[in-house]
């Protein structure tokens, strides 16, 4: 089975300073996405960044960037130079084109503080 | 112009009662779903269609039927509501796993 684990509950970054997330995943997929997915307070579901498994290199976004080791089966997020509205809920996710479905781990909630 | 609307917002309702919520999308997507978000934050997915047609139905009580008419529309009824179907319920689409949209969601109170 597939499964996707973010092992920090909560984290806690000082504005303009680097967060990271961690991410792992498990599958025996060889072609798959991951995904970040940001929910703040509002609850919208707002997509960060998408990964495909095969490009070694990593996916960047503006502040954000990923640390993708397929080997490890690992998927980290920096977010650099936080911001006071990075403050949310944020979820890394998975998915393969057989089952079409997204798999999400259990959150880490980031507090972005002044 | 909303990709994924979905309504209501927030519905608060009696144990027992029958509910839907309205899902529709304007992005051309072939697949649409429900997930559920519970108290805990942690979303799973419950169903999904792909030009009307279901692919997933992830050991749902028989309770939540989802009808999707044409393949911008996935509505989910639910029947005989119990406090335990207090959750955001997020409908949302794509197009072969190249993004998922997500609507705004709708928090469910069951009273």
């Amino acid at each position: 089975a597939q499964t996707v684990t973010q092992s920090q509950p909560e984290m806690s970054v000082q504005e303009a300073e680097t967060v990271t997330l961690s991410c792992t995943y498990d599958t025996s997929e060889n072609n798959y996405y991951l995904f970040w997915y940001k929910q703040p307070p509002s609850r919208q579901m707002i997509l960060v960044i998408r990964q495909e498994a095969y490009k070694q290199q990593n996916a960047t976004e503006n502040r954000f960037s990923v640390n993708f080791q397929k080997a490890a089966k690992s998927f980290s997020l920096k977010i650099s130079d936080s911001q006071l509205g990075d403050t949310a809920m944020y979820f890394c996710a998975f998915t393969n084109l057989n089952t079409d479905k997204l798999i999400f781990g259990t959150g880490t909630r980031l507090q972005v503080f002044p | 112009d909303t990709a994924v609307s979905q309504t209501p917002k927030y519905l608060v309702t009696q144990m027992g009662n029958d509910k839907s919520i309205k899902c529709e999308q304007n992005l051309g997507h072939d697949t649409m779903y429900w997930y559920k978000q519970d108290s805990k934050k942690f979303l799973k997915i419950m169903f999904s269609y792909n030009n009307k047609e279901l692919i997933i139905n992830e050991t749902v009580p028989n309770r939540f039927s989802p009808k999707s008419p044409d393949k911008a529309h996935l509505n989910l009824h639910i029947n005989s509501l119990e406090l335990g179907d207090s959750a955001v319920y997020f409908c949302a689409s794509s197009q072969h796993a190249l993004g998922y949209t997500f609507g705004s969601g709708t928090r469910l109170t069951v009273v």
